[in-house]
């Protein structure tokens, strides 16, 4: 089964900072996708970033950007310069078949 | 131009009601998605089809039935209302072949008293 851990349940960082929010995921697949999703307080469900598996090169967003290590199945998102904007739930999620299995989510919340 | 649409955007009734939930994209895409989110935020998958065919279908109680009478239209309809089935319902499309992005509708949140 594939699954999708997020081990930080919660996280601060002041405003201009810069800060990593961890995801592993464990699969037998070797070709897979990978996202990071933003849902502000208004519910909507917003993609951030994503990263092919066949890829080595680390996907980049304007101030997000992500460390990926397919061999440590880790797949983390460093934010940077981040901005009230940011507070937000962060989801990761792992593309299976046709569905994506999600994380529990880390609220992240950023400080002035 | 909305991408992913639903309505209603919020639900409340009673217990042992039936109560529909539709969702619409203007996308083109060929895939549809419902997701639950529960009191927790954990989201999980429902229900997806393609071209109108059913392709997943997780373990969830038969009174969740979901209808997709053509590629951008995929509604979800709940018999027998409970407690637990309390939640934010997403509904998702994807166009298969690209980059696998799912887009997400803005959620209907729905209460069972």
């Amino acid at each position: 089964a594939q699954t999708v851990t997020q081990s930080q349940p919660e996280m601060s960082v002041q405003e201009a900072e810069t800060v990593t929010l961890s995801c592993t995921y464990d699969t037998s697949e070797s070709n897979y996708y990978l996202f990071w999703y933003k849902q502000p307080p208004s519910r909507q469900m917003i993609l951030v970033i994503r990263q092919e598996a066949y890829k080595q090169q680390n996907a980049t967003e304007n101030r997000f950007s992500v460390n990926f290590q397919k061999a440590a199945k880790s797949f983390s998102l460093k934010i940077s310069d981040s901005q009230l904007g940011d507070t937000a739930m962060y989801f990761c999620a792992f593309l299976y078949g046709n569905k994506l299995v999600f994380g529990a989510g880390t609220i992240l919340r950023v400080k002035s | 131009d909305t991408a992913v649409s639903q309505t209603p955007k919020y639900l409340v009734t009673q217990m042992g009601n039936d109560k529909s939930i539709k969702c619409e994209q203007n996308l083109g895409h060929d895939t549809m998605y419902w997701y639950k989110q529960d009191s927790k935020k954990f989201l999980k998958i429902m229900f997806s089809y393609n071209n109108k065919e059913l392709i997943i279908n997780e373990t969830v109680p038969n009174r969740f039935s979901p209808k997709s009478p053509d590629k951008a239209h995929l509604n979800l309809h709940i018999n027998s209302l409970e407690l637990g089935d309390s939640a934010v319902y997403f509904c998702a499309s994807r166009l298969t072949g690209s980059s696998y992005e799912q887009y997400f509708g803005p959620g209907t949140r729905l209460t069972v008293t």
